[in-house]
């Protein structure tokens, strides 16, 4: 069945490091992959998406790449900050459209001043 | 209001209630979601409306029953519940446009406690 893959788990960094969080996915076909951050005790909020015609897109701090030959995604987060603190999301699309995702099992991810 | 709204917050049930979650959203989207959160799965996609039809119900147990009267709301009605299906229900909306996908906006969710 199609499967999103998600790690680390867990990831602890120091405040200005940079953190990666990789995605593999199954269905070759997919091609949209949001990055959603859901932070405690709040709703997940789309941060950053990637579509399969490019392969690396930016918004400051944030970036995402895709590698379709390997079918992997990751989000890039530079100069992290306390409040980058929280749980990041990806996600691929289920077959059949209607705007279905599959998402990873979540990264939390913890900033130390 | 703006966004998408959940009522209740929280909700704590006996396996015998019945109860319903209400979702509203106020984007002037075509679809919306139902999801599951738990420690276990940490984002379990449930139901999908699109232009009020239900088009997955993702192998969901009948005890939840999903209903989308017009495009701005959704319900989940519950019954006979069973203490695994405490979590947090997610609701979201998007707008589905033929070129690919749209954001989706997730609510705060209702955190139901069965016991």
């Amino acid at each position: 069945g199609e499967n999103v893959e998600q790690h680390p788990s867990t990831l602890s960094v120091q405040e200005g490091d940079s953190a990666v969080i990789k995605c593999t996915y199954s269905d070759s076909a997919s091609n949209y992959f949001p990055w959603y951050k859901q932070e405690l005790g709040k709703r997940p909020q789309l941060i950053i998406d990637i579509r399969s015609n490019v392969g690396e897109k930016k918004d400051q701090r944030i970036a995402v790449t895709l590698n379709k030959t390997a079918k992997h995604f990751s989000l890039h987060i530079t100069e992290t900050q306390p409040e980058d603190s929280a749980v990041y999301f990806c996600a691929a699309p289920l077959s059949g459209g209607y705007n279905k995702l599959i998402f990873g099992a979540g990264t939390r991810l913890a900033v130390h001043p | 209001e703006t966004g998408v709204t959940q009522t209740p917050r929280h909700l704590v049930m006996g396996m015998t209630n019945k109860k319903s979650l209400k979702c509203e959203q106020h984007l002037g989207h075509n679809a919306m979601y139902w999801y599951k959160q738990s420690a276990k799965k940490p984002l379990e996609l449930m139901f999908v409306y699109s232009l009020e039809e239900r088009v997955e119900n993702n192998s969901v147990p009948s005890r939840f029953s999903p209903e989308c009267p017009n495009s701005s709301h959704l319900f989940l009605h519950l019954h006979t519940l069973q203490p695994e299906d405490s979590a947090l229900y997610l609701c979201a909306s998007s707008q589905e446009r033929g070129t690919g996908f749209g954001e989706q906006f997730f609510g705060p969710g209702t955190r139901l406690t069965v016991l």
